[in-house]
């Protein structure tokens, strides 16, 4: 069965350093996400992304972070000057937008902010 | 506004029957969903219902939709020690991004 992919599993940098988790979405699907999950919190969107360009997204989602998709498969999250409450668990997502349309989720990336 | 709200704890005996409830305040939604996570693990997707539906049965789970109350529940049938884990309850909005807004999810707790 096809699935979402993410790398790495797990990132550790100090803050204000720059961080791009990857993701690859299922080969077909038109419709991209990140949320987010801090520690023991509820998962919150982030972003959703179509057709090249952000279609919504939080409040949370500010000028620190971008999303972009580099070449077919590959869809990035980059955080420009990580703090320590970018610490959390960041999921991808994808969805075909036709038929059963539902979000498929990827492992998740664990983001560690020193 | 946006909201979807989960009680935070359940404990259920193993081989008994588990009820999650959600309500939900956006009657925009086009998917609800329930997810399952482990400790330190990914979302688990393990059921979905269409809005225009009533009821989802799958194996040892029902899913019951009353959409005028914005309600949702997850029936887990003989619940099992391996079914201990958090539950969230989501939904999907039809806003242009098609953003998925979960709940705060539910402990739920099988003793053996």
């Amino acid at each position: 069965e096809p699935e979402v992919t993410q790398t790495p599993s797990h990132q550790v940098t100090q803050m204000g350093q720059e961080v791009i988790l990857r993701c690859v979405p299922i080969s077909n699907h038109l419709y991209f996400y990140w949320y987010r999950q801090i520690l023991g919190q509820k998962v919150e969107f982030l972003v959703s992304f179509y057709n090249n360009e952000i279609s919504e997204k939080s409040e949370i989602f500010d000028d620190q972070f971008s999303v972009e998709r580099p070449d077919g498969s590959n869809f990035t999250l980059k955080i420009r000057s990580t703090k320590l409450e970018d610490s959390a668990m960041y999921f991808c997502a994808s969805r075909d937008g036709q038929g059963v349309d539902t979000q498929y989720f990827g492992p998740g990336t664990r983001l560690t902010v020193l | 506004g946006e909201d979807v709200e989960q009680s935070l704890f359940l404990s259920v005996r193993e081989g008994d029957s588990s009820v999650i409830n959600c309500t939900y305040t956006d009657s925009s939604s086009t998917y609800l969903y329930w997810y399952k996570q482990e400790p330190g693990a990914g979302l688990q997707l393990l059921t979905y219902i269409f809005s225009n539906m009533d009821m989802k049965q799958d194996q040892r789970l029902t899913v019951l939709l009353n959409k005028k109350d914005k309600h949702l529940s997850l029936r887990i049938a003989d619940t099992q020690t391996g079914d201990s884990a958090i539950y969230f309850c989501a939904e999907t909005l039809n806003t242009g991004g098609f953003k998925t807004i979960f709940g705060a999810g539910t402990r739920l707790f099988v003793k053996a």
